[in-house]
């Protein structure tokens, strides 16, 4: 079985600080899909990124940037100079692949991010 | 490109009766996946279709179904509806990503 823990429940900084959102997954497949949403108090679910399990390469979008460690079954998210607009839930979510595209996703608990001024 | 709709955005109803929400993916997916979200379970998949097929299911009851139509929207129903039903409801639209509604918020009193 699947599954994504977030330990973290609730992170408050200070704007301009940096902050990392912890994510640790289990799975049994040696191939499967990470990815992490966004979830403002509107409610929609915002996509932010996917990594496949074979691409262990960090990447860097803006101020946003993802750490995938496959030794560790870890995929932490760092935000770099934290805005109040990055104030959300933060889902870390693991889905195994089914003809080559992203099936069923499990989603850890989430981590509530608060930006203060 | 228009996103994921979904209606009605906001339900209240009153236990024992059902519910139908609907779905509309973005135009071009064929894949519609459904979660539910409350406060103590969290986000949990209620099932998936693909080509009008239902394609992967949840660990939920037989009140919770589902059916998606040739032109790809999906509607999910809910027969008599429970307290612990009340939940925000999530379509996901799935291409090479998942990209998810705004969800309808479903009450039930």
């Amino acid at each position: 079985a699947q599954k994504v823990t977030q330990a973290q429940t609730e992170i408050s900084v200070v704007e301009k600080e940096d902050v990392t959102l912890d994510c640790v997954y289990e799975t049994r497949d040696t191939t499967y899909y990470l990815f992490w949403y966004k979830q403002p108090p509107s409610g929609e679910l915002v996509f932010l990124i996917r990594r496949n399990s074979f691409d262990e390469q960090n990447e860097i979008s803006g101020r946003y940037s993802w750490n995938f460690q496959k030794s560790t079954s870890s995929f932490n998210f760092t935000i770099t100079a934290s805005q109040v607009v990055d104030s959300a839930v933060y889902f870390c979510a693991l889905s195994e692949i089914v003809t080559g595209t992203a099936s069923k996703l499990t989603f850890g608990t989430g981590t509530r991010l608060q930006v203060t001024l | 490109k228009a996103g994921v709709t979904q209606t009605p955005r906001y339900l209240i109803k009153t236990r024992g009766q059902q519910v139908t929400l609907s779905c509309s993916p973005i135009s071009g997916h064929r894949s519609v996946s459904w979660y539910q979200q409350t406060p103590g379970q969290g986000l949990q998949f209620l099932f998936e279709y693909f080509s009008e097929t239902q394609r992967n299911k949840g660990n939920f009851p037989g009140r919770f179904s589902g059916r998606q139509f040739s032109n790809s929207r999906s509607e999910m129903n809910v027969s008599t509806l429970e307290l612990g039903d009340s939940a925000l409801y999530l379509c996901a639209s799935r291409g090479v990503e998942q990209y998810f509604g705004p969800g309808t918020r479903l009450t039930v009193t």
